[in-house]
Formats: C-alpha cells, structure tokens, sequence
C-alpha cells in the first residue's frame, strides 16, 4: 500500500527566510509526486509535479521541491518565503498508471512578517 | 490551462432534503473525476472515483446509496447528497484528470461548502 507522510502539522518561519515542507513517500515501482497548496475555504491548486527526470523539480510561485529516491523524499522549498505562501500544503504520490492518488495529512505554513 | 469548477460554491439546506454539486472541466476533457470530503483541519477523503459512463467507485465506509455520484460527460460530474444531515456539513473538493494522462494529474475544483441545518 501507498502512504504519503508530512512530518510536521505546522512550520513557521519569517519572511524572508527560506523554507521548507517535508514530504516522505512509499509507493511500489517508480513514484510520481506532487505538491498542492490549498488557501482557506478554496480547493487544491498545483504547485509542481516529479514525473521523471531531474531531481530539482522548479514549480508556480517560486517554489521547488527536491526528488530524493534514496531517502525517499520530496521535500517542497523556497529560498525567500512571503507572508503570502501562508496556506496549507499537501504532498501527493502514486505509482503510475491510473493509480489511486495519494495525499500526505498536509503542513500548514506560517510566514511571519 | 486545466480548469475544473464546482457549483454551487457553498450551500446551506435543511436536514432531510438532497442537494446536487457539480463539477465541471472547462477546458479538457476528464477521463477521470474524484470526489473528496474535507474536514476542518484535515486531509482530503477520496469518497469515490467515477469515469465517464460507467459506475463510480466508491472508498471503504462511504455510502454509495447517500452520496450518489454520476459521470455522464466526459466534462460534467454531479455529486448528490441525498437525505441530508448535519453530519454530512463538510467541504466537498472534485478533481479530474486529463484524458489519457497516464501520470494522472489531477486538476481541483474550488471546492463546495455544505451546511446542513
């Protein structure tokens, strides 16, 4: 079985400051991952995808996430968070094909002005 | 782009009644269209996948009978709540996924909020 796993309910961090969103995965085969940001009472928007190819998967807004099959990673990042990244994020995964998608609990990021 | 919208946004209706959400894509067409169920401060439920013409299928535990789903364009999936209770206030998201994508993107509505008085 799947799982997708976002170690942390809540980050906080200060504008300005790079973050970053943990996100660790188990899927059978090779994994295709996503990231979505959600804001309140609004649905799930696409930040980026790895489907293959490189590691460094550069996404909307300024947001990348790093693709680490040894640890099993896909941890979401930005070099200068805003006050407006705030929201809630969701990593995903599945295993290819028409697999039932995945998603991690989601992490909540707080960017302190 | 790939645009999927939900009407009605929000909705507010009296226990025992039945209430319909759809959940279009605008500019693709979906093979694929799910329903999940949010809970406030809480991860998405899949309650059930539907593709075009055929019978959705439905997660473990949720009520194929209460929430009745229907796919009856390549375009347009409609969500129907029947009989409802204030159990059953809660946020409904659709997504649906492009035709043939093998990596299943999925593209999310904007949501639907339900009261249940």
């Amino acid at each position: 079985a799947q799982s997708v796993a976002q170690p942390e309910d809540q980050v906080n961090v200060a504008e300005g400051n790079p973050l970053t969103v943990k996100c660790t995965y188990s899927v059978s085969g090779n994994p295709y991952l996503f990231w979505y940001v959600q804001y309140p009472n609004r649905g799930l928007q696409f930040l980026l995808k790895y489907i293959t190819g490189d590691n460094l998967v550069k996404g909307s807004y300024g947001f990348e996430a790093e693709f680490n099959k040894s640890q099993t990673s896909f941890h979401l990042k930005k070099p200068s968070a805003l006050v407006s990244d705030s929201a809630l994020y969701f990593c995903a995964a599945h295993s290819g094909g028409y697999q039932k998608v995945t998603f991690g609990t989601g992490t909540k990021l707080q960017v302190i002005p | 782009g790939a645009v999927v919208s939900q009407h009605p946004s929000w909705v507010i209706c009296k226990s025992g009644t039945s209430v319909k959400i759809e959940c279009r894509s605008l500019d693709f067409q979906a093979t694929t269209m799910f329903w999940y169920r949010q809970f406030p401060k809480q991860s998405l439920m899949l309650m059930a996948t539907s593709n075009e013409g055929s019978k959705a299928t439905y997660e473990q535990g949720v009520e194929k009978d209460k929430f009745l789903i229907n796919h009856a364009s390549l375009t347009l999936s409609t969500l129907t709540v029947t009989s409802a209770h204030p159990e059953d206030s809660s946020f409904y998201i659709c997504s649906a996924s492009k035709l043939a994508e093998y990596y299943n993107e999925q593209f999310f509505g904007p949501g639907t909020r339900l009261t249940v008085l």
